[in-house]
């Protein structure tokens, strides 16, 4: 059973400061990492991947990966009123089907505090 | 970011009712996929779709459960009689770009409500 852990929050952090959200993946085959963000009544929004070991930087968004510990996570710098949402981590792997299905995790909720 | 539509965005249905779910990505892709979320719960992968055929299901994708691309453009999800516990939003992803299958892009989404 492949699982994916996040800590469900919520995470308080003062506007202007950095949100750190963290996930833990169980199956060590995953092959790719997605930080989704999700508002209340709304659909998944794609805002981050990363394959590789290492940090991928994208405007305020940094998604760090560590296969050997399998650790993924995501800071937010200069977070924004706006940033506040669930944050949502999925892992995918190819089933070799044609496939390339996503686990995600339960999400942390974020909020920033104006 | 590739553009997704669903309809409707709110279905109302009687428990034993069949409902159908629809997808409409806007240029063609290459892989689709319904995933559900129950409120305050994960969301969770349902079916895969590539190359007009279903590619892999989870547990949950029982024989209730079908998907279809009747016209070559909607994709669809039918729910043969609709249970209480399938009240959930039902969302379409989709992928753009060959060289990079997991990329998923999701729609809207669609409100099931079963009564």
């Amino acid at each position: 059973q492949k699982e994916v852990e996040q800590n469900s929050g919520p995470l308080s952090v003062p506007e202007g400061a950095i949100a750190s959200l963290n996930c833990t993946y169980s199956d060590r085959g995953s092959q790719s990492f997605f930080w989704y963000r999700q508002y209340s009544g709304k659909s998944p929004e794609l805002i981050m991947s990363i394959y590789s070991n290492g940090d991928k930087e994208d405007g305020r968004f940094t998604a760090q990966l560590n296969k050997a510990s399998q650790y993924v996570s995501l800071l937010i710098r200069d977070s924004q009123p706006s940033d506040s949402a669930t944050y949502l981590c999925a892992v995918g792997q190819d089933s070799g089907a044609g496939s390339y299905q996503l686990t995600f995790g339960k999400g942390t909720k974020l909020s920033v505090i104006p | 970011e590739p553009e997704v539509t669903q309809t409707p965005s709110h279905q109302v249905t009687q428990m034993g009712q069949e409902v159908i779910l629809r997808c409409v990505p806007i240029s063609n892709h290459l892989y689709f996929y319904w995933y559900r979320q129950i409120l305050g719960q994960k969301v969770e992968f349902l079916v895969s779709f590539y190359n007009n055929e279903i590619s892999e299901k989870s547990e949950i994708f029982d024989d209730q459960f079908s998907v279809e691309r009747p016209d070559g453009s909607n994709f669809t999800l039918k729910i043969r009689s609709t249970k209480l516990e399938d009240s959930a939003m039902y969302f379409c992803a989709i992928t753009v770009r060959a060289g990079d299958p997991y990329e998923q892009y999701f729609g809207p989404g669609t409100r099931l409500t079963v009564t």
